[in-house]
């Protein structure tokens, strides 16, 4: 089935530069990939997606890129503030499960204002 | 517009009890599904359900049942819990498999 890794586990990062978060997946079948936000005490919001036909979605200030050859993905946050201090999960469709999504183990965002 | 609710918000209960989680959407949404957060393991599936009378295991169904009699309601039992149930349970909703709608979650201890 579908393996879904990501990187880094917790960053810290001052208010106003940039975040990255990058997840790598093992299903080459595989053609949605979401990102979700997870603030505490609440269910994951999704915030942005891509799907393989495209290479980078933009959304103000967050985007994701995607590599088919080399199967990653990234979030890109721009301009951090720390309203943007939560749980970030990326995820990618399961080929071989009816198209359900497998989670990757989530990165810890803090931003320092 | 409601969109999904899950009750109860917060469950404590005993080992070898029943426990029975709600969820309820209200988007009419096709696909429903429920997971389970724990620290170090992320959200992994444990049951979802494509319509109505239809449900399929996830990644992690051992000791959990599902229904979905109708389209807006999923309801998780869990028959016997035992301490290794003890978790955040989320349910989600989506048109088509991909795009997911999650709840607030219920938090379960099991004692």
């Amino acid at each position: 089935g579908e393996n879904v890794e990501q990187h880094p586990s917790t960053l810290s990062v001052q208010e106003g530069d940039s975040a990255v978060i990058k997840c790598t997946y093992s299903d080459s079948a595989s053609n949605y990939f979401p990102w979700y936000k997870q603030e505490l005490g609440k269910g994951p919001q999704l915030i942005i997606d891509i799907r393989s036909n495209v290479g980078e979605k933009k959304d103000q200030r967050i985007a994701v890129t995607l590599n088919k050859t080399a199967k990653h993905f990234s979030l890109h946050i721009t301009e951090t503030q720390p309203e943007d201090s939560a749980v970030y999960f990326c995820a990618a469709t399961s080929g071989d499960a009816g198209n359900m999504l497998t989670f990757g183990g989530g990165t810890r965002l803090m931003v320092k204002p | 517009d409601a969109g999904i609710t899950q009750s109860p918000r917060y469950k404590i209960t005993e080992t070898g009890r029943q426990v029975t989680l709600m969820c309820h959407q209200t988007w009419s949404h096709s696909y429903m599904f429920w997971y389970r957060q724990d620290l170090g393991h992320g959200l992994r599936l444990i049951y979802y359900s494509a319509a109505a009378d239809i449900t399929d295991k996830g990644e992690v169904p051992d000791g959990y049942v599902v229904s979905r009699s109708k389209t807006e309601n999923f309801p998780l039992t869990l028959e016997s819990a035992t301490r290794s149930q003890t978790s955040v349970y989320f349910c989600a909703s989506s048109v088509s498999g991909d795009e997911q709608f999650f709840g607030p979650g219920t938090r379960l201890t099991v004692l």
